[in-house]
């Protein structure tokens, strides 16, 4: 059974830096593209980054392209989103979802049940 | 603003069925295929639609995904109380190098 766990989520302050986890099991970790998306209260759901399987392509939404940097560690099967000079509409549940490919597109198969990031003064 | 405009709602009883539009554009829904996702009050997001009409194992036959140019749409027949729930379309844009959302639908099943 493909499973997702994210953790890392905390309450923090305006200008701070986060790194969230995501950890994979149940399947071949490094034959999948890896994404984050997440959902603010009340708002529907935002494609946040996407890394292809070996970690040597990234994308990321205009949202937050220079802010935040995601990555992968294939022997861990795991991946990461480092979140960096955060802002009060960062606030939001995060998500990891997998590709359905190695390569990145946009069929996200299996999603983990999300971390709650809180960015408030 | 989304990139890819949804209906904020729709709405049926049971038994009917329902319609739910995606619209984009050239660099998005017209280039690439739609996938449709749901989220159920209190879960994960789940893969409902791939490739613009294909059901993942375990999502039953009542739903049906279709694209023509720059939209595309989810139906879903004979509508369940279960069904009640958020209604996401996405695809590739190629222009933003990135995946694109709708706003996301909410069914109501009356």
């Amino acid at each position: 059974e493909v499973r997702l766990v994210e953790s890392g989520g905390a309450v923090i302050l305006p200008g701070g830096s986060l790194r969230l986890s995501c950890r994979a099991s149940g399947f071949t970790f490094d034959d999948s593209a890896m994404h984050w998306v997440r959902q603010p209260p009340g708002k529907g759901l935002e494609w946040l980054s996407l890394i292809n399987w070996d970690g040597a392509m990234t994308s990321y939404a205009d949202s937050v392209k220079g802010r935040f940097t995601i990555s992968r560690d294939n022997s861990k099967a795991s991946l990461y989103l480092q979140m960096d000079s955060l802002r009060t509409e960062d606030t939001a549940f995060y998500f990891c979802a997998r590709d359905l490919g190695p390569g990145g597109g946009s069929t996200l198969d299996s999603w983990g049940q999300g971390t709650l990031v809180t960015v408030s003064s | 603003q989304s990139v890819l405009t949804q209906p904020p709602s729709a709405s049926g009883t049971p038994g009917q069925r329902v319609t739910i539009s995606c619209s984009g554009s050239n660099s998005n829904i017209g280039s690439s295929t739609v996938n449709w996702y749901q989220r159920l009050p209190g879960t994960a997001p789940k893969l409902l639609i791939l490739r613009n009409n294909q059901r993942p194992s375990g999502v039953p036959d009542r739903f049906s995904g279709s694209k023509s140019g720059a939209s595309a749409s989810l139906a879903i027949s004979g509508l369940q109380s279960e069904d009640e729930a958020d209604y996401y379309c996405a695809t590739w844009d190629d222009s933003l190098h990135g995946v694109v959302f709708g706003g996301g639908t909410k069914l109501t099943v009356l």
